[in-house]
């Protein structure tokens, strides 16, 4: 069966520390992978995208197939960091069928 | 461009009544998803659809109805409202094709249940 899992539901560091939300799936394919992330009080939207290989905010994740991995990190976390994020897998068959896991908020301390 | 559009944003129900959420989006989108957010449990998706006439069941589809008549709209029914359906509902949409492609979300419906 097809599953994600972001086995955090709230990370707390402090401002400049490493962050990494981690990020694991189950599943006999190889899906797509997204990070989106809500800021309070604004609109769901992504982050990035495994496709890309982009690294924006100074965020990264990298797709780890043998673990079956794709954590978000960041070296030096900042106090804008602090939002809910949401690994999102897009399985395959069609694609059309964009999930979620239970999402980890981050909360970047001073 | 508006993007994705939801109405209302608030709205509180008694058990049993009916309503109907609304979602349009003018990005000419073929795809389209209804998901609840529910604290612990993420984002779970109930319905969606890759066009006009086509939908299909998503993850939690029970007690809710959705039917898509055009390209823009895509409303989400709820036909007898249940205290379990006391949540936040977003609409999302996305064009078709390339699996890199981005969803975009609405502002979201704040449901309750009472």
């Amino acid at each position: 069966a097809q599953r994600v899992t972001q086995p955090e539901k709230l990370l707390s560091v402090f401002k400049g520390a490493p962050v990494e939300l981690k990020c694991n799936y189950s599943y006999s394919g190889s899906p797509e992978l997204f990070w989106y992330v809500q800021y309070s009080r604004q609109r769901l939207q992504l982050l990035l995208r495994h496709i890309s290989r982009e690294s924006i905010k100074g965020f990264t994740a990298d797709l780890n197939k043998g673990e079956t991995s794709f954590h978000l990190k960041k070296p030096f976390a900042q106090e804008e960091d602090s939002a809910m994020y949401y690994c999102a897998p897009l399985w395959g068959g069609g694609g059309n069928k964009l999930t979620f896991g239970t999402g980890t908020q981050l909360k970047v301390e001073l | 461009n508006a993007g994705v559009t939801q109405t209302p944003k608030f709205q509180v129900l008694k058990t049993g009544q009916s309503m109907t959420l609304q979602c349009a989006q003018d990005m000419n989108h073929e795809y389209m998803s209804w998901y609840r957010q529910d604290p612990g449990m993420g984002l779970r998706l109930i319905h969606y659809s890759v066009g006009a006439g086509i939908t299909d069941q998503g993850e939690v589809p029970n007690g809710y109805n959705v039917s898509r008549s055009t390209t823009e709209d895509f409303p989400l029914r709820l036909l007898s409202a249940a205290p379990s359906q006391t949540s936040v509902y977003f609409c999302a949409s996305r064009p078709r094709g390339g699996q890199g492609y981005e969803q975009y979300f609405g502002p979201g419906t704040r449901l309750t249940v009472t």
